[in-house]
């Protein structure tokens, strides 16, 4: 079973919501791990846009619009990734990761904006 | 503000050894971790590792025996180097600098295409 699971697509509309999920393997515990963000483009590189472990313990990336924050669901045990206002540029690939031994990634989620 | 840029060979065979430089400008690598991170062609990212406070290295558990990470603080360089390429190893190579910790990469290089195959 993968460390993190992502689904592979989601699609919201302009000035909607996305919410992302990513959601941990069975026996660990969601509560320990710090959850990472990031938004990639096409051709580009990963982009860092937050980290979320608690609402005492987060970080906003540079420049990262506060439209964009982090959570964590327990009952599914996943990191959420919460996007609301979306816009066109915010199409693009989102991966969670994890320090689990070292850096992990999900498999990334497609967000399609429509 | 800080850029990086990747350089090596485009093209390696089959059991040689990959070699990549990530060249910073526009700051010093002291005090920062520095990432290495390959994209597959399927577009899954892999973190391969990275080298923090002047010269300690974590590595993925997968790679170790195979990878080394290094840096040149005179030459603003950090380095990778895989050895015992296979097809598997052909991916986007991107190095990123970490902030605070290595995982919050506040820079990346555009990344450079390795292709293993003889």
């Amino acid at each position: 079973q993968p460390l993190l699971i992502q689904p592979a697509s989601l699609s919201a509309s302009p000035g909607a919501s996305a919410r992302f999920t990513c959601t941990l393997r069975s026996g660990l515990n969601l509560n320990t791990y710090m959850i990472y963000w990031y938004q990639q483009k096409p051709g580009g590189p990963p982009h860092y846009l937050l980290r979320y472990k608690s609402d005492s313990d987060r970080h906003q990336g540079s420049g990262v619009p506060s439209r964009f924050s982090g959570s964590k669901d327990p009952s599914i045990n996943a990191g959420l990734l919460l996007i609301s206002g979306l816009q066109s540029e915010d199409e693009a690939d989102y991966y969670c990761a994890i320090w689990y031994i070292g850096p992990e990634f999900g498999g990334g989620t497609k967000l399609t904006v429509l | 503000q800080v850029q990086l840029q990747e350089s090596g060979p485009g093209l390696v065979k089959p059991s040689e050894t990959l070699s990549l430089a990530c060249t910073v400008s526009g700051g010093s690598i002291g005090s920062y971790s520095w990432s290495w991170v390959r994209q597959f062609p399927g577009k899954g990212l892999e973190w391969i590792g990275y080298i923090y406070n002047r010269g300690n290295t974590i590595y993925r558990p997968s790679l170790r025996g195979r990878v080394t990470i290094s840096a040149d603080p005179s030459k603003n360089q950090v380095f990778l180097t895989l050895n015992s390429v296979t097809t598997a190893d052909s991916a986007v190579y991107f190095c990123g600098r970490g902030k605070d910790t290595a995982m919050d990469v506040d820079s990346w290089g555009q990344g450079i295409l390795v292709t293993v195959s003889s």
